[in-house]
């Protein structure tokens, strides 16, 4: 099955600051990378997903890039504020929709710090 | 976007009893909804896949007997934890899809004494 690797599992950045996860997935198969945002004691929320036919999506301070070759893709979010931490999680769908079965990287927590 | 509730956010019960979860779609039918288990400081694992009007497809090592899932309707998938004991306490949290988009609910942290 699926594997989804995401690195680091912390990451502590000062407010302004660009901040950057990444995560590698096994199964060439996938097709549909989201990103959610997980605040303590709540369910995530997706913020941004990518499909494979795409390299590279925006929206507003976030970001993410795909490189299906390597099998690795990334969140980048730029002029981070207080508010931005949370926990991460990266996640794939190796049946290609946004809809189905979802394998999650092991989380990244982000403190953003004033 | 739509939302996913569930009910109870909290449940603390005595071991040996069972408890009910439920998981709702308040604007939208969900044609399938999804079980996860978060362990605290740990990455959501799927339980199980469930399909209204159709049996649960569980994931591998999770007992389907202990984890009873109905989803009798569009609208509604309970997840019911059987003879709970202390290692089940976690978070556990749905998902429903419209087969366009995945929503997930805020979760219920089930703690067993």
């Amino acid at each position: 099955g699926e594997n989804v690797e995401q690195h680091p599992s912390t990451l502590s950045v000062q407010e302004g600051d660009s901040a950057v996860i990444k995560c590698t997935y096994s199964d060439s198969a996938s097709n549909y990378f989201p990103w959610y945002k997980q605040e303590l004691g709540k369910g995530p929320q997706l913020i941004i997903d990518i499909r494979s036919n795409v390299g590279e999506k925006k929206d507003q301070r976030i970001a993410v890039t795909l490189n299906k070759t390597a099998k690795h893709f990334s969140l980048h979010i730029t002029e981070t504020q207080p508010e931005d931490s949370a926990v991460y999680f990266c996640a794939s769908n190796s049946g290609g929709t946004s809809y189905g079965k979802l394998t999650f990287g092991q989380g990244t927590i982000l403190t953003v710090h004033p | 976007g739509a939302v996913v509730s569930q009910h109870p956010s909290r449940v603390i019960c005595k071991s040996g009893t069972s408890v009910k979860i439920e998981c709702r779609s308040l604007d939208f039918q969900a044609t399938t909804m999804f079980w996860y288990r978060q362990f605290p400081k740990q990455s959501l694992m799927l339980m199980a896949t469930s399909n209204e009007g159709s049996k649960a497809t569980y994931e591998q090592g999770v007992e389907k007997d202990k984890f009873l899932i109905n989803h009798a309707s569009l609208t509604l998938s309970t997840l019911t934890v059987t003879s709970a004991h202390p290692e089940d306490s976690s978070f556990y949290i749905c998902s429903a899809t419209d087969t366009n988009e995945q929503f997930f609910g805020p979760g219920t942290r089930l703690t067993v004494l």
